[in-house]
C-alpha cells in the first residue's frame, strides 16, 4: 500500500535560518506529491505540488522536487519567517483514487 | 468567495451516542471529502462524493457514514461513538474528481467523546 514518511518533529529555527524537511514515500504507480501546511486553528492549504518525476514545485520561497529514484519530496526554504511556524504535512495521491495518504507530519517554530 | 464551511465547530458527546457533522463546500465544487486527524494517527482518508456518489472509502467501519446532497453539501455521521473517536474532522473540496485537483480544507469540527 500507500505511505509516507516524514521527518520526525518538532524543528524549532531561527529567523533567516535554512529549512529542510524530510518526505519519502512507498507507492504504486507513479504518485503525485503534495505539502500541505497547517496554522494553528485552521484546517490544511495546499502549499506545492509536483505531478512527475523532476519535476518541482515552489510556492512563498518554498521549494520541493519530485526525485523517482530516491522516491523523496523533501521541502526547503532558504530563509524562514516567524510567520512559516505551522505544521507541515507531507502526503501523496497515486491512480485515480481522490484519496491522499498523509505523513505524521512536522511542527516547525521559528524564533524571532 | 467563501471558503469550506464547516459546522459546528466544537461538539462534545458521550459514548454511545451518534453525531452529524456538515460541510458546505466552495460554491461550485462537486467533490467533497472526509479525513480524520487524531495525534496517535494523524490524517486519516475516510470517505470522499462526488456528484452525490460516494467514489472512494477508508478503512473505517461502518459506524462511519456519509452523504452528498444535489447542491453539493456533505454529511457525515457516526453511530455509537467511541472513546477513540474523538478527533478534529475535516472536509475538503474540489471542483473536480481530478486526482491531483488542489483540495481546499475547512477548518474542521473537533468531536470529544467522553
Amino acid at each position: 500500500g500507500n505511505s509516507v514518511t516524514q521527518m520526525e518533529g518538532p524543528v524549532t529555527l531561527s529567523e533567516e535560518a535554512f529549512l529542510t524537511i524530510n518526505c519519502t514515500y512507498t507507492a504504486t504507480g507513479y504518485p503525485s506529491l503534495f505539502w500541505y501546511v497547517q496554522y494553528p486553528g485552521e484546517g490544511l492549504q495546499l502549499l506545492l505540488k509536483a505531478t512527475k518525476a523532476d519535476d518541482k514545485g515552489s510556492n512563498k520561497g518554498f521549494e520541493a522536487t519530485y526525485r523517482k529514484e530516491t522516491t523523496s519530496f523533501h521541502l526547503e526554504k532558504g530563509s524562514v519567517q516567524v510567520s512559516d511556524s505551522a505544521v507541515y504535512f507531507c502526503a501523496l495521491s497515486s491512480g485515480s483514487a481522490r484519496q491522499l495518504t498523509f505523513g505524521s507530519g512536522t511542527q516547525l517554530t521559528v524564533l524571532p | 468567495k467563501a471558503g469550506v464551511t464547516q459546522t459546528p465547530r466544537y461538539l462534545i458527546k458521550t459514548r454511545g451516542q451518534q453525531v452529524t457533522l456538515s460541510c458546505s463546500p466552495i460554491s461550485g465544487h462537486r467533490s467533497v471529502s472526509w479525513y480524520q486527524q487524531t495525534p496517535g494517527q494523524g490524517l486519516q482518508f475516510l470517505f470522499e462524493y462526488f456528484s452525490e456518489t460516494q467514489r472512494n472509502k477508508g478503512n473505517f467501519p461502518g459506524r462511519f457514514s456519509g452523504r452528498q446532497f444535489s447542491n453539493s453539501r456533505s454529511e457525515m455521521n457516526v453511530s455509537t461513538l467511541e472513546l477513540g473517536d474523538s478527533a478534529l474532522y475535516l472536509c475538503a473540496s474540489s471542483s473536480t474528481d481530478r486526482p491531483n485537483e488542489k483540495l481546499f480544507f475547512g477548518s474542521g469540527t473537533q468531536l470529544s467523546v467522553l
